[in-house]
């Protein structure tokens, strides 16, 4: 069955320190993975896919398929990354798409 | 250009009564979806549409209907509001092939 896991609801990290934020898939198949963000008083928006390969506001995630992993990072975290998180995937060549329950980031001052 | 566009943006319900939430994009795109956030549970599936006329069940259907009649139209009923419907409710939908959702803004409905 298709499942992600972001096993941290909360995580606080203070401002220029360094940020994971962890997601975990199960998936038989060959999965797209993305990350969304939801900042305080907007509407859920795509930060990054892993097809992209690209580095959105500092942040990176790497698809780890032997680990089934996609975790989201950034080396040096600003206040402006304080949000809720999700990671989410789909099957390819599919269009339903699973999230995970969210982690909510704050960075503090 | 406004993306997707749902309506209302707030509702406080009383049980037993009735409502549809309505959500439109304008972006031409085939496949549209309904979710409901609640807190440590993220974003479940709710019903989901792949085109005009067509709709399928998703996560947690129970208690809701949908219709797609229009492409640019995805409606979301409740029958008979119960408190554990009250939630977050989200709107999204993509084009074809590996792209993104794109998400409303969210209804908040409360039933007492």
């Amino acid at each position: 069955a298709q499942r992600v896991t972001q096993p941290e609801k909360l995580l606080s990290v203070f401002k220029g320190a360094p940020v994971e934020l962890k997601c975990n898939y199960s998936y038989s198949g060959s999965p797209e993975l993305f990350w969304y963000v939801q900042y305080s008083r907007q509407r859920l928006q795509l930060l990054l896919r892993h097809i992209s390969r690209e580095s959105i506001k500092g942040f990176t995630a790497d698809l780890n398929k032997g680990e089934t992993s996609f975790h989201l990072k950034k080396p040096f975290a600003q206040e402006e990354d304080s949000a809720m998180y999700y990671c989410a995937l789909r099957g390819t060549g599919g269009f339903k798409t699973i999230f995970g329950a969210g982690t909510r980031l704050f960075v503090k001052a | 250009n406004a993306g997707v566009t749902q309506t209302p943006k707030f509702r406080v319900l009383k049980t037993g009564q009735s409502m549809t939430l309505l959500c439109a994009q304008d972006m031409n795109h085939e496949y549209m979806y309904w979710y409901r956030q609640d807190p440590g549970m993220g974003l479940r599936l709710i019903h989901y549409s792949v085109g005009e006329g067509t709709t399928a069940k998703g996560e947690v259907p129970d208690g809701y209907n949908v219709s797609r009649l229009k492409k640019q139209n995805f409606l979301l009923g409740l029958e008979s509001a119960a408190p554990s419907q009250t939630s977050v409710y989200f709107c999204a939908s993509h084009g074809e092939g590996a792209q993104p959702q794109h998400f409303g803004d969210g209804t908040r409905l409360s039933i007492l």
